[in-house]
């Protein structure tokens, strides 16, 4: 089957840096999203990888390893608007998303 | 602007009716989507439509129905059927690219009394 693996929940403290790690077994890889999503709200795209390596978009970082099914993104100089949940998504073979449950991350000040 | 809308953003429903959740998109996108959203889970497709007049069913796609009779508007129906429909609702469209992101709604929050 299937998966797409992340932690429950992180915390972290402002103006630090957090790394939310996604592993992934799917059929077939056409990308991984990373999106985020505040409590209520809905989810906003925050990056794409399809090629290894890192990507850097301003204070968040998004890191793809294919051979290791494994991303991480990476958020630095923490602020409290950042808490939120942040969901690893994997478009497989068949160009369909798969999602994980989601990080939740905690900010504390 | 451009963007996706869902209505209602809150809905309560007594068993044994069925309710339809509306999504309607000005951004040109070809491909609709609907998902259903559980407390620690991932999101979960149910309905999907990547052309007008044509539709293809999710993962979940049991006691949901949906219509695409125009590009714009991919409304979706709760029907009586679905055993358990509480639950947050996210509409999604994406453009022709395939690789494309998906821009979300804001959501239906359905409540089953």
């Amino acid at each position: 089957g299937q998966n797409i693996d992340q932690p429950t929940e992180m915390t972290a403290t402002e103006g630090a840096i957090v790394q939310i790690n996604c592993t992934y077994q799917t059929s077939g890889f056409n990308g991984l999203f990373w999106y985020q999503q505040h409590a209520g709200e809905a989810p906003t795209f925050l990056s794409y990888n399809v090629l290894d390596g890192l990507e850097e978009k301003g204070r968040f970082s998004s890191f793809l390893s294919r051979s290791k099914g494994y991303s991480y993104l990476l958020l630095k100089e923490l602020q409290m608007k950042d808490s939120a949940s942040y969901l690893c998504a994997v478009m497989d073979s068949n160009y369909q998303l798969i999602w994980g449950a989601g990080t939740k991350l905690i900010i504390k000040p | 602007d451009g963007g996706i809308t869902q209505s209602p953003k809150y809905l309560f429903r007594k068993e044994g009716q069925n309710v339809t959740l509306s999504c309607e998109q000005n951004l040109n996108h070809d491909a609709m989507y609907w998902y259903r959203q559980d407390p620690g889970q991932g999101l979960r497709l149910i309905y999907y439509s990547q052309i007008v007049n044509d539709f293809q069913k999710g993962d979940i796609a049991e006691g949901y129905s949906v219509s695409r009779e125009k590009k714009e508007s991919f409304p979706l129906t709760v029907t009586s059927a679905q055993k358990n429909p509480t639950a947050f609702y996210l509409c999604a469209s994406k453009g022709l690219a395939d690789t494309g992101e998906l821009f979300f709604g804001e959501g239906s929050r359905l409540t089953v009394l």
